[in-house]
Parts: structure tokens; C-alpha cells; sequence
């Protein structure tokens, strides 16, 4: 099985600041058909279920504001909420579709400072 | 418009069963394998099964194996989960989920709670 990786486990970030999460990933879940690292990001807030905001480890989901992004490939994997809004408040998730079973990062609480 | 409806959950005792379904439409379920991935209360999602497109190849958690039964009807565009010899540990929010062309879809999910 891939084990997927996060850090950390919580972050406090002023509201306007750059957050960042990462993503590592036990062996590669880049595919070498089509280049691309089958990697998702999600935002899940209580009560509800994850919201896609990026998938092949980079593509912005429709109608996901730009001040999230995804970067990296192979095993390490970064998400960047570029400045923080307080409806950012959530558990983000990673997750890789290479291979089965799917797996799951163990989550990343954002919170206000 | 991509959509996937899950039902079928609810309260259930210790060693009881449920079967949940999935309504999908707005794309060629036929085409596409299927997944069931669960949430427990507090927890990270966990991938639980996987069907092939016509319903020939199915893979499960070992948590599951032997228990949960995968199945699909494509005619009616529907994926089930057949859940036997229930367990408190298998309490969890249970989502469909379709991976598409590398965009991934949720459902909302359906609350299973094995309690006696």
C-alpha cells in the first residue's frame, strides 16, 4: 500500500498569510502514460463531505478560488493557500489514486492565529 | 452534471446488515469503475471497495474482505455496497466516489451506525 504523509498536523496562519501543506507519498504516483501525478487535494469542513480543490496534483477544480494551488510530483507534494480567508478554516486531505487501496494523508487542521 | 446519490444507511445492531446504493448520472457510469471510501466520526476518509466497469473485478479493505459485497447494475446507473455481520468499528459516513477521467466526484453520503 502507498502511505501518504502530512505535515503538519495543524497550522494556525493571520488571516492574509500564506499557508502551506504538505504531502509525501511511500513510492511515485506519477503515471508515466500520461506525465501526470495522480494526487488530489481536499478541503472538508465539519458536517460535510471533501471538496475537491486540485487533482492531478496541480488542476485547480472548477470554481476553486486561485488563492489555492498545488505543486510537486513523484513522492512530495506541496498545497498552498496563497492568503488566508477565514472560510479556509478546515481539515485538508491529500490523496493518491495511483494504485489501490486508495489512500488518504491523515489530515491538516487549519485554523486562525 | 455530475451527480452521485447515496441511500440505504441507518441505524443497525451489532452483526445486523444494510445495503447501500449510489445513483449515479451526468456521465457513462457504464464506462467507469466505481469506488465506496468511509469516514468514520472524527476521521480521515478510508477507501473501502472498487468495482470494474461491467462488474467482473472487485477489490476490497482488508477490514471488509468477506463481509462487504461490491456489486453494480448498470441499466439502472446504480452501484451497491451489501454490508454483512456488521460491526461497531464499521460506524462511518459511507461515500460513493467516481475518479473519472482524474477528477474525482463525491457523493454527500449516508451515516451507517452499528449500535445495539
Amino acid at each position: 500500500d502507498i502511505v501518504m504523509t502530512q505535515s503538519p498536523d495543524s497550522l494556525a496562519v493571520s488571516l492574509g498569510e500564506r499557508a502551506t501543506i504538505n504531502c509525501k507519498s511511500s513510492q511515485s504516483v506519477l503515471y508515466s502514460s500520461n506525465n501526470k501525478n495522480s494526487l488530489v487535494w481536499y478541503q472538508q469542513k465539519p458536517g460535510q463531505p471533501p471538496k475537491v480543490l486540485i487533482y492531478w496534483a496541480s488542476t485547480r477544480e472548477s470554481g476553486v478560488p486561485d488563492r489555492f494551488s498545488g505543486s510537486g510530483s513523484g513522492t512530495d507534494f506541496t498545497l498552498t493557500i496563497s492568503s488566508l480567508q477565514a472560510e479556509d478554516v478546515a481539515v485538508y486531505y491529500c490523496q493518491q489514486y495511483y494504485n489501490i487501496p486508495l489512500t488518504f494523508g491523515g489530515g491538516t487542521k487549519v485554523e486562525i492565529k | 452534471e455530475v451527480q452521485l446519490v447515496e441511500s440505504g444507511g441507518g441505524l443497525v445492531q451489532p452483526g445486523g446488515s444494510l445495503r447501500l446504493s449510489c445513483a449515479a448520472s451526468g456521465f457513462t457510469f457504464s464506462s467507469y469503475y466505481m469506488h465506496w471510501v468511509r469516514q468514520a466520526p472524527g476521521k480521515g476518509p478510508v477507501w473501502v471497495s472498487r468495482i470494474n466497469s461491467d462488474g467482473t473485478s472487485t477489490t476490497y479493505a482488508d477490514s471488509v474482505k468477506g463481509r462487504f459485497t461490491i456489486s453494480r447494475d448498470n441499466a439502472k446507473n446504480t452501484v451497491y455496497l451489501q454490508m454483512n455481520s456488521l460491526r461497531a468499528e464499521d460506524t462511518a459516513v459511507y461515500y460513493c466516489a467516481w475518479f473519472g477521467g482524474g477528477n474525482p466526484y463525491w457523493g454527500q453520503g449516508t451515516l451507517v451506525t452499528v449500535s445495539s
